[in-house]
């Protein structure tokens, strides 16, 4: 079986500038994840998805946004790029269904995002 | 809140000697799971792993182990006759409401 595949996996953006990363979840995987991984903050949840809606959010600021589509793959944009959004995004898949709690969570290897 | 504490930020030990990763959670939730995962130098997190809060019964899976004490909210990782392969960053998580919670991982380092 796959696993999860993030594309793509470096990208270098300027200040200002927007962008769009992609997460293709195991097949039969309907939960999406994503996760911000920086060296002063750790790993920090963005945003959950399932079915196509936004189940679960963590605290991160409105440029952060996602969806997911019918085939569960998942994107995640970023707007009006800052410095401090350098870091690597990882996306994670999980075979949750209504509670989401339990499932363990299969991550991809991850988009290193640098901003200029 | 949830908060997830990893007191040992770096480990470093010779080949097989064991080792032990402490994680230390706080969370007002009864029902909740924790995790451990291993982060190699390549960057995939690798599940390892899960514990619900209703079990408490110890695991060990060929050289790993795990102490999961909720008495003292921890959940703790023994590796015995680490090896060199070992070496990454070791996460332990907790998962309640949906959301999953990091901590700030110990890097374990094993020298040949």
């Amino acid at each position: 079986k796959a696993g999860v595949t993030q594309t793509p996996r470096y990208l270098i953006k300027t200040r200002g500038q927007q962008v769009t990363l992609s997460c293709s979840p195991i097949s039969g995987h309907r939960s999406v994840s994503w996760y911000q991984q920086t060296p002063g903050q750790g790993l920090q949840f963005l945003f959950e998805y399932f079915s196509e809606t936004q189940r679960n959010k963590g605290n991160f600021p409105g440029r952060f946004s996602g969806r997911q589509f019918s085939n569960s793959r998942s994107e995640m944009n970023v707007s009006t790029l800052e410095l401090g959004d350098s870091a690597l995004y990882l996306c994670a898949s999980s075979l949750a269904s209504r509670v989401s709690s339990y499932n363990e969570q299969f991550f991809g290897p991850g988009t290193r995002l640098t901003v200029l | 809140a949830q908060k997830v504490t990893q007191a040992q930020t770096e480990i470093s030990v010779v080949e097989k000697e064991d080792v032990t990763l402490d994680c230390v959670y706080e969370t007002r939730d009864t029902t909740y799971y924790l995790f451990w995962y291993k982060q190699p130098p390549s960057g995939e997190l690798v599940f390892l792993i899960r514990r619900n809060s209703f079990d408490e019964q110890n695991e060990i899976s060929g050289r790993y182990s795990w102490n999961f004490q909720k008495s003292t909210s921890s959940f703790n990782f023994t590796i015995t006759a680490s090896q060199v392969v070992d070496s990454a960053v070791y996460f332990c998580a907790l998962s309640a409401q949906g959301q999953l919670t990091f901590g700030s991982g110990t890097q374990l380092t094993v020298l040949p």
